[in-house]
């Protein structure tokens, strides 16, 4: 069966560099998830999209910003980079939004130096 | 707020132990629970979704249980394996503003199966 699929599965970056982070839904889901795993810690939710449109908004600087396009991708964008951005992001997506099973992708490590 | 603890933090058994483990949550307007399965450095493998209305799920060895009205969800594992070490997250989904399904996790237990 099809997943989450994200890419790049690892990233360095320097600091003060952009970065951008891919995810690509399971085929028919409209909701997309992303959530930032720090060393150590549990996920915290970033933000979330709902056919196409911005959902809801978790613990997200206000350096990184994010969307949703028409094929259902969504990609995370980061700027202004700090060593802290280092983590583990997670994009999951869901059937239904309000009441649906997460289904997470493998993420994309990204390190700072 | 709601916030999401899980106990033990570790755990190491031998192999072919039945186990259990413990979730609590701090608000009760929950609208499903979700337990997890991550291996080191890796993503997050759904194991169990208990919606709301839901006492409890069962798939394969995995069973897990839902008081909502107690706060608190347990997942058990019968005859633990040592493919089952990993750290074991469970997660609350809310409705925020009516708008998604929002995801608290508790800070996870790391299972150790020992052969």
């Amino acid at each position: 069966a099809a997943g989450v699929i994200q890419s790049p599965r690892h990233l360095i970056k320097e600091k003060r560099e952009t970065a951008t982070l891919k995810c690509y839904p399971i085929p028919r889901h409209d909701t997309v998830y992303w959530y930032q795993q720090g060393p150590g810690q549990d996920p915290q939710f970033l933000i979330s999209f709902y056919e196409k449109m911005q959902s809801d908004k978790g613990s997200i600087p206000d350096r990184f910003s994010a969307q949703q396009f028409s094929d259902y991708h969504s990609e995370l964008n980061m700027s202004s980079l700090e060593l802290g951005d280092s983590a583990l992001y997670f994009c999951a997506s869901s059937f239904d939004r309000n009441t649906g099973e997460l289904f997470f992708g493998e993420g994309s490590r990204l390190t700072v130096l | 707020k709601q916030e999401v603890t899980q106990i033990p933090a570790a755990l190491s058994v031998p192999e072919g132990e039945n186990l259990v483990l413990n979730c609590s949550f701090t608000d009760s307007a929950i609208y499903n629970l979700q337990w997890f399965r991550q291996d080191p450095g890796k993503g997050l493998t759904s194991l169990l979704l208990i919606q709301s209305s839901q006492r409890e799920q069962t798939s394969g060895r995995l069973n897990a249980s839902l008081d909502k009205s107690s706060g608190r969800s347990t997942l058990y594992i019968a005859a633990s394996q040592p493919g089952d070490s990993a750290t074991y997250l469970c997660a609350v989904h809310r409705l925020h503003n009516n708008a998604g399904n929002m995801l608290t996790f508790g800070g996870g237990t790391r299972l150790m199966v020992k052969p």
